[in-house]
């Protein structure tokens, strides 16, 4: 099964709340998890990533989980500002292509309030 | 760096016309790159697939014969939608693989807009 199915839709924190936006997938063969942020009229920006080696990478305010077991990953942004609200798109990747395309979510709409 | 850009940035032309969109990576070589579009609110559809010197690979549905790729070097990519619609209208995006670390990144996006 090649979906990466993301949840929720849409999401709304105060500033200084931790949104958590959460992936799962069902292909094991895939071996690369990256983010990515979307502002309105641009092209995605990549975030950062992870791979199955480990359960958890931070950068910045910025942190991915990653459950093996459960297929499932997330990301949480600690200290939400303002300037975080934008949309953002988890995907996926396997291991036997990695130069081929990646499997998006159907994205997530953060609205940091001030 | 890792910094990929897209020309134009925004573009309106009339329909049965044809347009031309550039993709380079600016800072490393490309040897794949990536063509998606977007609707509003919704997340990107690849269309397509290019690896330098060789033909595109086109997904499903997507018409070739439309949506032309052309990957001439490691550096550039361009689409050209030919004899555009308005229902082309839409905010095509590329993204470039970089072979040192293989992420992949993103274009800053081209709008088209066909009347």
């Amino acid at each position: 099964q090649q979906q990466v199915k993301q949840s929720p839709q849409s999401l709304i924190v105060q500033k200084g709340g931790i949104p958590i936006i959460n992936c799962a997938y069902e292909n094991t063969a895939f071996d690369y998890f990256p983010w990515y942020q979307q502002f309105p009229g641009k092209g995605p920006a990549l975030l950062i990533a992870i791979r199955p080696d480990v359960s958890e990478k931070k950068e910045g305010r910025f942190t991915i989980s990653f459950n093996k077991s459960a297929k499932q990953f997330s990301l949480h942004i600690m200290d939400s500002q303002p300037g975080d609200s934008a949309t953002y798109f988890c995907a996926a990747r396997p291991i036997y292509n990695q130069g081929g395309k990646l499997i998006f979510g159907q994205g997530t709409e953060l609205s940091v309030k001030p | 760096g890792a910094v990929v850009s897209q020309h134009p940035s925004w573009v309106i032309c009339k329909s049965g016309t044809s347009v031309k969109i550039e993709c380079r990576s600016l800072d490393f070589q490309a040897t794949t790159m990536f063509w998606y579009r977007q609707f509003p609110k919704q997340s990107l559809m690849l269309m397509a697939t290019s690896n330098e010197g060789s033909k595109a690979t086109y997904e499903q549905g997507v018409e070739k014969d439309k949506f032309l790729i052309n990957h001439a070097s490691l550096t550039l990519s361009t689409l050209t939608v030919t004899s555009a619609h308005p229902e082309d209208s839409s905010f095509y995006i590329c993204s470039a693989l970089d072979r040192g670390s293989y992420e992949q990144y993103f274009g800053p996006g081209t709008r088209l807009t066909v009347t």
